[in-house]
């Protein structure tokens, strides 16, 4: 169990660019989700992944935004245009679910976003 | 009305001190309970996680839930400058997505 691991750890961009960051979950867990913490808050959900099916979106998550987990393995957030208001850290966890069991939340150290 | 609301902190207590952090939560389909620790820039790491009604004890922490009440606790005893740092409580449906609350920042001084 090597943890969820995050890259880059810090970005920092121009508004009007476009960002991706990678998550890799834990190997044997077939969750992975995506989560956005700001300063004083806690951890807002983005959207989820079952192996590569994305299975739920919020309603916070703008059209800007998209998520791909092309084999169910890693995963990748992409934020198209960057707003002032996307700085924030985008956290990524992953869990394990079989049938009614889902394991708690396994948090990586997250993506530092700096949009100035 | 926001489905979990956490004693907002900060908290500052002395190296020893017994610690109690609090939740409350509106949603009933919640089954799963959890509480995380966020050290500063880091992400957050399960400390406790509990599915039933009464007390769960790991080491200095004891984890309370009353579902009835709705409400949970995290008891920190003898606590130390290391405990310093942000709780998260978390809730689960059986859907598997967590929902938290915004944190309580704990200070321990030596």
């Amino acid at each position: 169990d090597t943890g969820v691991s995050q890259d880059p750890r810090h970005k920092i961009t121009k508004r009007g660019q476009n960002v991706t960051f990678r998550c890799d979950p834990i190997s044997e867990h077939n969750r992975l989700y995506w989560y956005r913490q700001t300063l004083g808050q806690g951890p807002e959900f983005l959207t989820y992944f079952q192996n590569e099916a994305q299975l739920e979106k919020s309603r916070l998550l703008s059209d800007r935004f998209s998520a791909e987990r092309p084999k169910g393995s890693f995963s990748t957030l992409e934020i198209q245009r960057t707003e002032q208001g996307d700085s924030a850290m985008y956290l990524c966890a992953s869990s394990l679910s079989s049938g009614q069991y889902n394991s708690p939340l396994h948090f990586g150290n997250g993506t530092r976003l700096t949009v100035t | 009305q926001k489905e979990v609301e956490q004693d907002p902190g900060p908290l500052s207590v002395p190296e020893g001190a017994i610690v109690s952090l609090n939740c409350t939560y509106s949603n009933s389909a919640f089954q799963y309970f959890m509480w995380y620790r966020q050290y500063s820039r880091k992400g957050p790491e399960l400390l406790m996680y509990t599915y039933s009604s009464g007390n769960k004890e790991d080491g200095r922490f004891t984890a309370q839930v009353d579902k009835s009440s709705k409400y949970i606790s995290l008891f920190i005893r003898d606590s130390q400058p290391s405990d310093s740092a942000t709780y998260l409580c978390a809730f689960n449906t059986n859907a598997g997505k967590s929902t938290f609350g915004d944190g309580t920042t704990l200070t321990v001084k030596p």
